[in-house]
């Protein structure tokens, strides 16, 4: 069983938004503005698009956005693309002696 | 362009022993603290295990905790997982990923991982 819990899977249509939440504890995500998100498309390595609750990293489109409130954090996506039908999955830091704890991770449905 | 390029992968047997490595290329390698990071089949991502740009400090994950090591090569852009002592369990996609200098619990870039098969 995972640290953070996600929804197994979330979906939506092209040009919609869908929200995915990740919920910890406060041990982890309520304790620290220190949450991520990566994007996994099948067969592939996870990619960063978003870091410290709320940012970007460069070249990741603004149609992604984070955000946190208590021991939930959020990962949003507007204007939903095809190629954003992926897994998503959140990190939190969670204090010394690990780097962090992952969720189970959302699969996006584009429909 | 940052590139990480794992190998040393298979199938293994339960309570052997194996040897990952990960190749860095494209940056400066020695500044950057790295780690190793699993996926097993149809699961979630799980943290495995991270070592300073030195090798001063280095963290395990309570389930790999004294049979897996971590170690670098700073001169070969190299990082390493030795494996001992394997269950099936262990079983997953093994990725090495690079511990972001902005952010904690970020790993900014990832390599495309090896397959560790523990099964007899």
């Amino acid at each position: 069983q995972s640290a953070l819990t996600q929804p197994r899977s979330v979906s939506g249509s092209p040009g919609q938004s869908v929200s995915i939440s990740c919920t910890g504890s406060s041990r982890d995500v309520g304790a620290y503005n220190f949450v991520s998100w990566y994007q996994q498309h099948p067969g592939k390595a996870p990619k960063l698009i978003i870091f410290d609750v709320t940012k970007r990293p460069s070249g990741v489109p603004d149609r992604f956005s984070g955000s946190k409130s208590g021991n939930t954090a959020s990962l949003t996506i507007s204007g939903l693309q095809v190629e954003d039908e992926a897994d998503y999955f959140c990190c939190s830091h969670a204090g010394s002696y690990t780097l962090g704890v992952f969720g189970g991770g959302t699969t996006l449905t584009v429909l | 362009d940052v590139q990480l390029v794992e190998s040393g992968g298979g199938l293994i047997q339960p309570g052997g022993s194996l040897r990952l490595s990960c190749a860095a290329s494209g940056f400066t390698f020695t500044p950057y603290a790295m780690n190793w990071v699993r996926q097993a089949p149809g699961k979630g991502l799980e943290w495995v295990s991270f070592v300073s740009s030195s090798s001063g400090i280095i963290f395990y994950a309570d389930s790999v905790k004294g049979r897996f090591t971590i170690s670098r090569d700073n001169a070969k852009k190299s990082l390493f997982l030795q494996m001992n002592s394997l269950r099936v369990e262990d079983t997953a996609v093994y990725y090495c990923a690079r511990l972001s200098s902005r952010g904690a619990a970020t790993f900014d870039y990832w390599g495309q991982g090896t397959l560790v098969t523990v099964s007899s």
